[in-house]
């Protein structure tokens, strides 16, 4: 079965620092990832997905992700945080399950603090 | 503008009642999915459906309810069999059963009193 980790529950920065999340998902043939953001008190918005093609993917924001097959990892990065970054970030990975349906099994998710 | 609302925002309940979570999106997405939230434990899948009048059980099923009488909606009930309701619920839709990102509601707080 797919699984994503995340592996910090917190990542402490200043701001202006950069930062990266990191996500490492299990193996499959065919990977689907994506990356959203949460809010206090708010649904999850798409930050990017990969669905194919270039393995750097670039989002919403000023973030980015790199989705290395090998390492089966898909980290985050943003080479300059603000104030405003200061939310949860979660990783998905598309997983299909019995009757051709597709499904999004999220990872636990990082909760990322930018101190001025 | 196109999207998903959900209501109300936040939810106070007795023990022992039922209450139903409104879900609406006028994107004209086929599927949609219910999800609890607890800290810590990322999203759990509650229920999902592909198409009106059909919907199945995810990882979290037990003590909820749930309809696909139009498109556009897909209510959940939280019933009394649920033993620990309290949780930020959120309702999200994709377009159809392809590997596309899923939209997200702004999410219900439930509080059992």
């Amino acid at each position: 079965a797919q699984s994503v980790t995340q592996l910090d529950s917190q990542v402490p920065v200043f701001e202006e620092a950069p930062v990266e999340l990191r996500c490492n998902y299990s193996s499959s043939v065919s990977v689907y990832l994506f990356w959203y953001v949460q809010y206090p008190n708010q649904g999850l918005q798409l930050l990017l997905k990969y669905l194919s093609g270039s393995t750097l993917v670039k989002g919403i924001n000023g973030f980015e992700a790199e989705f290395n097959k090998s390492q089966t990892s898909f980290h985050l990065r943003k080479p300059s945080v603000h104030i405003s970054d200061t939310a949860e970030y979660f990783c998905a990975v598309s997983a299909t399950f019995s009757g051709g349906y597709n499904k999004l099994i999220f990872g636990a998710g990082t909760r990322l603090a930018v101190h001025p | 503008d196109g999207g998903i609302t959900q209501s109300p925002k936040y939810l106070f309940r007795k023990e022992g009642q039922n209450v139903t979570l409104s879900c609406e999106q006028n994107l004209n997405h086929d599927a949609m999915y219910w999800y609890r939230q607890d800290p810590g434990q990322g999203l759990r899948l509650i229920y999902y459906s592909q198409i009106v009048n059909d919907f199945q059980k995810g990882d979290i099923a037990e003590g909820y309810s749930v309809s696909r009488e139009k498109k556009e909606s897909f209510p959940l009930t939280v019933t009394s069999a649920q033993k620990n309701p309290t949780a930020f619920y959120l309702c999200a839709s994709n377009k159809d059963r392809g590997h596309n990102e899923q939209f997200f509601g702004p999410g219900t707080r439930l509080t059992v009193l």
